[in-house]
């Protein structure tokens, strides 16, 4: 009964080559958010969807791009993966946001190794 | 934006008794204020929440309180067992932001 879906749950990629995380959900969430979490850290929000409405956070870094292409899917691109993005990233969405916020559901994460 | 400080980041307790872990948050439009368990290698899940309109808010063994004048919450386990060991983060969504900003978290360690 997962909700939040996220595929592959390991993916290794090499320095420089691009690599996509994929998120599906079934709750039928208005937003979806990319978070990455390094080890022994909190989550970092990369970016989020509202719809179709596309907001990246202004320390995201250019490497870092997102698609939704419909209500159900998200994916991550990492363009060049550097060593340091190597880390578990974390899908999560939420019916709403701002004052109208919703709890977040997170997937049970993407760990990326880059060798 | 929003910044929120977490202490301690890590706390040992023995079985039975409570811990409590702080949070204080810089934007006082701030009105949401979530935590999350995170075991190892799994995702993290809520536990409980609470709005800014409320002062506390309970969930059997888990309870969370909110000072806005003086911008912290903490969360309170009491009774606590083995499985409560975990990572937990405390976060905050700042007003008119759309994503929330997390703790660093605490590692609760729950001594037999």
């Amino acid at each position: 009964d997962a909700m939040v879906i996220q595929n592959p749950r390991y993916q290794v990629t090499q320095f420089g080559k691009p690599v996509t995380l994929s998120c599906s959900q079934t709750l039928n969430h208005n937003v979806m958010y990319w978070y990455q979490q390094k080890s022994s850290q909190a989550p970092k929000l990369l970016f989020h969807y509202y719809d179709k409405d596309f907001n990246n956070e202004a320390d995201t870094p250019d490497n870092f791009q997102s698609r939704r292409p419909n209500t159900s899917f998200c994916f991550l691109d990492i363009r060049s993966p550097g060593l340091g993005d190597a880390a578990m990233y974390l899908c999560a969405t939420s019916r709403d946001t701002g004052t109208a916020y919703s709890p977040l559901h997170f997937g049970n994460g993407t760990r990326l190794t880059v060798t | 934006g929003e910044n929120v400080e977490q202490h301690p980041s890590t706390l040992s307790v023995q079985e039975g008794d409570s811990a409590v872990i702080k949070c204080t948050y810089s934007d006082s439009a701030s009105n949401y204020f979530p935590w999350y368990k995170q075991e190892l290698g799994k995702r993290p899940q809520l536990i409980i929440d609470i709005r800014s309109n409320v002062g506390e808010k309970k969930d059997q063994r888990i309870a969370v309180t909110l000072n806005k004048t003086a911008k912290h919450f903490s969360l309170h386990i009491t009774e606590t067992q083995p499985e409560d060991s975990a990572v937990y983060f405390c976060a905050g969504i700042g007003g008119g932001a759309d994503g929330l900003t997390f703790g660093k978290g605490t590692h609760l360690i729950i001594q037999p």
